[in-house]
C-alpha cells in the first residue's frame, strides 16, 4: 500500500508557463514534507521542504502548498524554465518513517 | 566540501551470488540511508545508519543488509541476487536522521543481475 502517491507518472508545461506537481498521503501522523528532483545519472537533490505547521513556503521560483485536511501538497515552478526538466520525488516522513512517492517527470518544452 | 560517492558506479552480477555496495558520505554527516531505485517504483527505503546503529529498515528480505562504519562511512550486501534485484542502488547522507534533514544523494550504483 503506497502511503505516498504522485499519480501523474509525468507531465509536460510550456516554457515560462506554472507547473504543479502533486502529491497525496494516507497516513495523517506525516508531519514533514519535502521535495526532491532527479536528473538521469544523477542522484536526487533536495528542492524544498515543508512542515505540517504551514501551509506554505516558498523558494525563488519554487512554493509548495500544503493541505492538510485534504492530506495534498502541490509543487509550483513559475515560471517553468527548460533545465527544470527531470523527475520529482515528494517525500513524508514522521518519526522513523520516512517514504517517497513514485516520481513525476516533468518535461518542459521551449 | 566533497559529495556523497559511491562505489562502484556500475556492476553486473549473476543471480545466486552476493554484492557489496559502499557509500562515503559527506563529512560530519551522521545519518547514511539506502534507496532502491526501480522504473515505476520510485525509491524505495532501505535501511538508514546513524551513528554505527540502524535505525530503520524498509520492508526488503533479509538478503538485503548492511553496515556503518565509525568514520560514517556505510555498505550494502545483497546475497543470493535474484533478477529482480536489478536496480539502482542510492545512497543519501545527512547531518541528522532522514526525514527532517536535508538528505543528499551520491550518483548511485547500477547493478544488473544476469
Amino acid at each position: 500500500d503506497q502511503q505516498v502517491k504522485q499519480n501523474s507518472p509525468s507531465l509536460s508545461v510550456q516554457e515560462g508557463r506554472i507547473s504543479i506537481l502533486n502529491c497525496d498521503y494516507t497516513n495523517s501522523m506525516f508531519d514533514y514534507f519535502l521535495w526532491y528532483k532527479k536528473y538521469p545519472a544523477e542522484g536526487p537533490t533536495f528542492l524544498i521542504s515543508i512542515s505540517s505547521i504551514k501551509d506554505k513556503n516558498e523558494d525563488g521560483r519554487f512554493t509548495v502548498f500544503l493541505n492538510k485536511s485534504a492530506k495534498h501538497l502541490s509543487l509550483h515552478i513559475v515560471p517553468s524554465q527548460p533545465g527544470d526538466s527531470a523527475v520529482y520525488f515528494c517525500a513524508a516522513s514522521y518519526g522513523q518513517n520516512f517514504v517517497f512517492g513514485p516520481g513525476t517527470r516533468l518535461s518542459v518544452l521551449p | 566540501k566533497a559529495g556523497v560517492t559511491q562505489t562502484p558506479r556500475y556492476l553486473i552480477k549473476t543471480r545466486g551470488q552476493q554484492v557489496t555496495l559502499s557509500c562515503s558520505p559527506i563529512s560530519g554527516h551522521r545519518s547514511v540511508s539506502w534507496y532502491q531505485q526501480t522504473p515505476g517504483q520510485g525509491l524505495q527505503f532501505l535501511f538508514e545508519y546513524f551513528s554505527e546503529t540502524q535505525r530503520n529498515k524498509g520492508n526488503f528480505p533479509g538478503r538485503f543488509s548492511g553496515r556503518q562504519f565509525s568514520n560514517s562511512r556505510s555498505e550494502m550486501n545483497v546475497s543470493t541476487l535474484e533478477l529482480g534485484d536489478s536496480a539502482l542502488y542510492l545512497c543519501a547522507s545527512s547531518l541528522g536522521i532522514a526525514g527532517v534533514n536535508e538528505q543528499f544523494f551520491g550518483p548511485g550504483t547500477r547493478l544488473t543481475v544476469l
